[in-house]
């Protein structure tokens, strides 16, 4: 079956303990992305990544990092969590097609929280 | 960077009525206008996308209209359904770089 899975789905932590997202993709997409959703913001892209070693800040890079060795992973990686960093986070895939747009396939999300 | 910016941000209408939902952009060279679904607790799934090259494109009982002089389009539902009550996000992107850019959503309630 075709899907982006990331986890973990929920995550609770404390101030400045650094935490790994991870997410992984089965349908050998080139572009990989992650959005973070609060409510009234709806979804702004954190990071994204062209291909394997490619990646490029979105909107809200801030306090993240992102790494691409793989084709299929794209963790999220977020050194010193602080509380506004609490939101729920998706992951998502595409493929390019010749206009290097496609449909983006979502994960289920992960929610976290930073006490 | 590109501001996509949607209303209206909830809209409540009877069922069998239809619903519009209006995204206007600020990025000339943005091509590609998507929009997602978001039922409550689940991800954001496509339901229809335009193209710079197309003004309006349909699929059953949605369609989406694209005004580029004005840089605005909008996603039309008729004859809406209980099941269509989700929020709705619109996206640009100029495609070189799919950077993709999100609308703040709109909630729409279809009442029975």
């Amino acid at each position: 079956e075709a899907q982006v899975t990331q986890n973990p789905r929920y995550l609770i932590t404390v101030t400045g303990k650094k935490l790994t997202v991870t997410c992984s993709q089965n349908m050998n997409h080139e572009y990989m992305s992650w959005y973070r959703q609060d409510p009234g913001l709806g979804l702004r892209q954190i990071y994204y990544s062209m291909n394997v070693e490619v990646t490029d800040k979105g909107d809200v890079p801030e306090g993240y990092k992102v790494s691409r060795k793989e084709k299929r992973n794209f963790p999220l990686i977020l050194e010193s969590p602080s509380p506004n960093q609490t939101s729920l986070y998706f992951c998502a895939s595409s493929y390019r097609d010749t206009t290097n747009t496609g449909e983006l396939f979502f994960g289920e999300g992960s929610r976290l929280t930073v006490l | 960077g590109e501001n996509v910016e949607q209303h209206p941000s909830t809209l409540s209408v009877q069922e069998g009525d239809s619903a519009v939902i209006k995204c206007t952009y600020s990025d000339s060279a943005s091509n590609y206008f998507p929009w997602y679904k978001q039922e409550l607790g689940k991800r954001p799934q496509l339901i229809i996308d335009i193209r710079s090259n197309v003004g309006e494109k349909k699929d059953q009982r949605i369609a989406v209209t694209l005004n580029k002089t004005a840089k605005h389009f909008s996603l039309h539902i008729t004859e809406t359904q209980p099941e269509d009550s989700a929020v709705y996000f619109c996206a640009a992107s100029r495609g070189s770089n799919y950077k993709l850019t999100f609308g703040k959503g709109t909630l729409l309630t279809v009442n029975p």
